[in-house]
């Protein structure tokens, strides 16, 4: 079974920088399984802020940027505002057609 | 403007039905993939189901194949999904996501805001 890792939490204080990773049970990510990622705050949608590992969706803060690190995906946050408080989660492509989502982390701006 | 709006979700008995519905408006929606994603109360995100644009394919998680249905109707511009033998855990907010399922993109460009099925046991 395929399981995608994120890290449960982070704290950042505004203005600072923070960076979620994503990673596989089974081995590396690479851009090969085309990293997305999204953000959801209590009670809303998600909202798409990165695809195919760095291409931020449309009008999407430069704040937010998305790479490979190591063996990892990775979302980093340069800047943090308070209304970036919210859930993040990475989703994976499997070649199958399936998708397989992180499970999630959690960042707190304080 | 792009929007997704599910609806068809309720309260339902253990081993019940319920269909989902989800009309798109502000794209041409027979050209593009859609899928279903849920979110279980305080859980994270599931992908669910996955439909191609034509209809013609379709992709099931291990957890609802063979008791949950995805299809379309193009001339109405509208995604469906058929859940048969619910559960428990089928317990979420089920979201529709108009799905770029194609290379080199593969992500969920846009989302609706959800509809919650309860199934009761």
């Amino acid at each position: 079974q395929t399981v995608v890792t994120q890290e449960p939490s982070f704290s950042v204080s505004p203005g600072g920088t923070v960076t979620l990773t994503c990673g596989l049970n089974s081995g590396s990510v690479s851009t090969s399984d085309y990293p997305s990622w999204y953000q959801q705050t209590p009670g809303q949608a998600p909202r798409t802020l990165i695809y195919n590992t760095n291409v931020r969706s449309s009008g999407v803060p430069d704040r937010f940027s998305g790479t490979i690190l190591g063996k990892r995906a990775a979302l980093t946050i340069t800047g943090a505002q308070a209304d970036d408080e919210s859930d993040y989660y990475c989703v994976l492509y499997m070649t199958n057609g399936f998708y397989v989502f992180g499970t999630g982390t959690r960042v707190t701006v304080l | 403007e792009v929007q997704l709006v599910e609806s068809g979700g309720g309260l339902v008995q253990s081993g019940g039905s319920l269909r989902l519905s989800c009309a798109a408006s502000g794209f041409i929606f027979k050209n593009y993939a859609m899928s279903w994603v849920r979110q279980a109360p305080g859980k994270g995100l599931e992908w669910v189901s996955g439909i191609g644009d034509s209809g013609g394919i379709t992709f099931y998680a291990d957890s609802v194949k063979g008791r949950f249905t995805i299809s379309r109707d193009n001339s109405g511009n509208t995604l469906y999904l058929q859940m048969d033998s619910l559960r428990a855990d089928d317990t979420a907010v089920y979201y529709c996501a108009k799905d770029r399922r194609v290379a080199p993109l593969w992500y969920f460009e846009v989302w609706g805001r959800g509809t919650l099925v309860t199934v009761s046991s």
